[in-house]
């Protein structure tokens, strides 16, 4: 039993770069979100998608932030132009339906020097 | 501003002793409550969720809703060393359940 995998586990880029990381949920999960977190914080909002369908992004999402679920599947979440807020440990996770009974993965920690 | 909040702790629990750990919620209309736990370094899981008022009990975790008051609670019965984590109450949002509004999370120290 697979559970959700992320990758990669630690990206360490120079500001102004571009980044993507990947997503591979529980399969016959048909919801995938993505979260941020920083140190001392709780998880953070950033969208999810209902199979390959994005239903909501949040509003502190910059236009700099894409995420992408093409074939309902896997997800990838690219960062254009990285700026050292951007710093945060990502988080997917995926679950079947309505509900927050999220199985998250182990996390993709990105540094922006 | 929706907004979900948590002692921070870190709350120190002698070994054997129940630890009970409190969050309010701003949302009226909020309808789901997660409680996760998160090692330091892991990622956040799932080890309790209630939907109703009143109390909820699963092995030695109890969750406590209360709707009027827009409390939510989590006690650790018996506590363990392994119990030492950082717990996150979690708000899911009316119109998705899945999309969580978390607390800071309170820190729990669990000393043999």
């Amino acid at each position: 039993d697979t559970g959700v995998s992320q990758n990669p586990r630690h990206k360490i880029t120079k500001r102004g770069q571009n980044v993507t990381f990947r997503c591979d949920p529980i399969s016959e999960h048909n919801r995938l979100y993505w979260y941020r977190q920083t140190l001392g914080q709780g998880p953070e909002f950033l969208t999810y998608f209902q199979n390959e369908a994005q239903l909501e992004k949040s509003r502190l999402l910059s236009d700099r932030f894409s995420a992408e679920r093409p074939k309902g599947s896997f997800s990838t979440l690219e960062i254009q132009r990285t700026e050292q807020g951007d710093s945060a440990m990502y988080l997917c996770a995926s679950t079947q339906g309505n509900t927050g009974e999220l199985f998250f993965g182990e996390g993709s920690r990105l540094t922006v020097l | 501003q929706k907004e979900v909040e948590q002692n921070s702790g870190p709350l120190s629990v002698p070994e054997g002793a129940i630890a009970s750990l409190n969050c309010t919620y701003s949302d009226r209309g909020s309808q789901s409550f997660f409680w996760y736990r998160q090692y330091s370094g892991k990622s956040p899981e799932l080890i309790m969720f209630i939907y109703s008022n009143g109390d909820k009990e699963d092995g030695r975790f109890t969750a406590q809703l209360n709707k009027a008051s827009q409390y939510v609670s989590l006690l650790i019965r018996d506590s363990q060393p392994s119990d030492s984590a950082t717990y996150l109450c979690a708000v899911g949002s009316t119109d998705s359940w899945g999309k969580l509004q978390f607390g800071a999370g309170t820190q729990v120290v669990v000393t043999p």
